[in-house]
This record gives structure tokens, C-alpha cells and sequence, in this order.
């Protein structure tokens, strides 16, 4: 079945103490891209990468940082999480970020920073 | 960049009537305008989408209209039923800023049975 894998779906944690949302998508595409999802202010793009090696910030890339080591994979890491990172987060694939379009959604990591 | 806002915010039906919901973008540059429903627990999901030469796609019982001039797209869902019943964002795509996609806040749609 084609689908992004996002782990863990639920965490709590406190400030300062690191911590990686893992994403994994099996159907071969090129684009990744983390959101965040806020009440009011809709999904709002984190990181991007257009392939292996490749990734590029998006609208609010502070206090993350992500990497590309292979096509399937797409971590994001919070390296000192603090309160206003709580929020829900996704990851989505695509083929491409040009022609094609569509956006395929992991079902989302809910994040609690105490 | 683009700005794309979405109203209503929550919007309330009842049962086989009809909901529509607006979105507005300021990059006349955008040209593609895509649809994501999120059911609860789960990501979004495509819909429809609609693309800057066309003014406006059927499927079944959703539609999409756009006015390039206005600078406004809509989504109309006719009949609506309780598993219509999720959160929707309207998104506009700039090609000129490497096809990024910008997403409006969200609209809470519950159908009344």
C-alpha cells in the first residue's frame, strides 16, 4: 500500500530535551516536506527537499532541522525543543513538487513541549 | 510571497444542504489550486484541484470555481452527508517560487444529520 509513515504519532516531552519525528514514504518520490499544523493558521511548510542531499527551508524553519540521506526517508529534529513547537505536525511526498501536484500526507505527529 | 486566506473558519449544515467555502490569494502568478480534506486523526487528502485555464471542475458532488480576475477560488459541496464532515484548506501554488504551495487556515465543515 502507498503511504507516509510518520513515528511517533503522539509524544510529550520537555524543553531542551532532543528529539526526532521520523518520516518514510514508499512510493519513490522525489519531494519531501515537513508541516506544522496550527489552529487558524493552516499548514505551514517547515522543510523541504526536491531529492537525496537536497533540502531547503521553508516558512518557518526555526528550531528544526531535517536531512536527506536516502529518497525514502525524512526525519525532522528538534534539537531543543521549547513550548511554541507544539503543534501537529506532517509529512508529505510527491513525484515532484512541479507537474504533477498532488501532496501525500503522513496521518500526523502530535507534539506536547512542557 | 503568496497569501492565501479561507473563510469561514467553521461552517455548520445540516443534511443535503449545500456548503461552500472561499478562498482568496494575492500572486496573480499563482496558477494551481488545490483541495485537501482532513478527516479527524488522519492527514490531509487531495479532493479536486483546478488549474489557472480552467473556470471551473465538477466531481460528483463537489466543484470547484475560480475568477483569475478576483483572485478567488471556491469549493462547493452539494448534498452534503456526515461523512462530508472534516476540516478543509484551499492551497495556491506559485510556479514562479519553485511551484511552492501556500494553504489557507482551515474550515471546519459539520454536517447536522
Amino acid at each position: 500500500e502507498a503511504q507516509v509513515t510518520q513515528n511517533p504519532r503522539y509524544l510529550i516531552t520537555v524543553t531542551g530535551k532532543k528529539l526526532t519525528v521520523t518520516c518514510s514514504q514508499n512510493m519513490n518520490h522525489e519531494y519531501m516536506s515537513w508541516y506544522r499544523q496550527d489552529p487558524g493558521l493552516g499548514l505551514r511548510q517547515i522543510y523541504y527537499s526536491m531529492n537525496v542531499e537536497v533540502t531547503d527551508k521553508g516558512d518557518v524553519p526555526e528550531g528544526y532541522k531535517v536531512s536527506r540521506k536516502e529518497k525514502r526517508n525524512f526525519p525532522l529534529i528538534l534539537e531543543s525543543p521549547s513550548p511554541n513547537q507544539t503543534s501537529l505536525y506532517f509529512c508529505a511526498s510527491s513525484y515532484d513538487r512541479g507537474v504533477t501536484g498532488e501532496l501525500f500526507f503522513g496521518e500526523g505527529s502530535r507534539l506536547t513541549v512542557l | 510571497g503568496e497569501n492565501v486566506e479561507q473563510h469561514p473558519s467553521t461552517l455548520s449544515v445540516q443534511e443535503g444542504d449545500s456548503a461552500v467555502i472561499k478562498c482568496t490569494y494575492s500572486d496573480s502568478a499563482s496558477n494551481y489550486f488545490p483541495w485537501y480534506k482532513q478527516e479527524l486523526g488522519k492527514g490531509p487528502q487531495l479532493i479536486i484541484d483546478i488549474r489557472s485555464n480552467v473556470g471551473e471542475k465538477k466531481d460528483q458532488r463537489i466543484a470547484v470555481t475560480l475568477n483569475k480576475t478576483a483572485k478567488h477560488f471556491s469549493l462547493h459541496i452539494t448534498e452534503t452527508q456526515p461523512e462530508d464532515s472534516a476540516v478543509y484548506f484551499c492551497a495556491a501554488r506559485e510556479e514562479a517560487a519553485g511551484n511552492k504551495l501556500t494553504f489557507g487556515g482551515g474550515t471546519r465543515v459539520l454536517v447536522k444529520p
